[in-house]
């Protein structure tokens, strides 16, 4: 087990609906980043915090969101949820220090379907 | 911009087989880091392995090995007697060393599956 833990498992939204989702890092971690995983495909960068920050975005609307919070845990919200945001979102913590971010360690994901 | 290809979407072996992985990925920066991400049926990412730009040395940990070519920007992943529990989709990825972020970038994958 990595020490990631992601909450819902599952979730059904219908379209035009807002979702949060929720991750609690692994102990010691500072950083969190999320990560799309649309079926049969490899996971996509969507943004990461440090240190309460977003500190890198990939290539994702606005109306993806997130917050980190003092303890290091992180939520993401998507707005206006459409078709396509059906996928697994997967949160992943790691350890920024001046040797650079270690092995980011993954939790088990959330499945959301949006109908 | 960085990119990763796992050409083959889908293998199948049975028991005790021998599998290769491959992955080719690109990049223009020279520092990066490569992984193998297992994902078993549960979702969850799990860390195999992390390789720097710096170290082309092959590496064998149990029934799984690495090989690591530059020259070819190869990052092979091999498992040795392959066993049911092996069936996963296999995820090869790379990220930038210079870059303060944790970025990783996928490949889409490759499903193993084993047979008894």
């Amino acid at each position: 087990e990595t020490g990631v833990t992601q909450s819902p498992t599952h979730l059904i939204k219908t379209r035009g609906q807002q979702v949060t989702l929720r991750c609690s890092s692994q102990s010691g971690h500072n950083t969190v980043s999320w990560y799309q995983q649309a079926l049969g495909q490899g996971p996509q960068f969507i943004f990461q915090y440090y240190r309460e920050e977003e500190n890198g975005r990939g290539n994702f609307p606005p109306r993806f969101s997130g917050l980190q919070f003092p303890n290091y845990s992180s939520e993401l919200n998507v707005n206006a949820l459409e078709l396509d945001d059906s996928a697994l979102y997967l949160c992943a913590s790691s350890l920024a220090g001046a040797g650079g971010p270690t092995e980011a360690f993954f939790g088990q994901g959330t499945r959301l379907t949006v109908v | 911009a960085q990119k990763v290809t796992q050409a083959q979407t889908e293998i199948s072996v049975v028991e005790k087989e021998d599998v290769t992985l491959d992955c080719v990925y690109e990049t223009r920066d020279t520092t990066y880091y490569l992984f193998w991400y297992k994902q078993p049926p549960s979702g969850e990412l799990v860390f195999l392995i992390r390789r720097n730009s710096f170290d082309e040395q092959n590496e064998i940990s149990g029934r799984y090995s690495w090989n690591f070519q530059k020259s070819t920007s190869s990052f092979n992943f091999t498992i040795t007697a392959s066993q049911v529990v092996d069936s996963a989709v296999y995820f090869c990825a790379l990220r930038l060393m210079n870059s303060g972020y944790s970025t990783l970038t996928f490949g889409k994958g490759t499903m193993l599956l084993v047979s008894p």
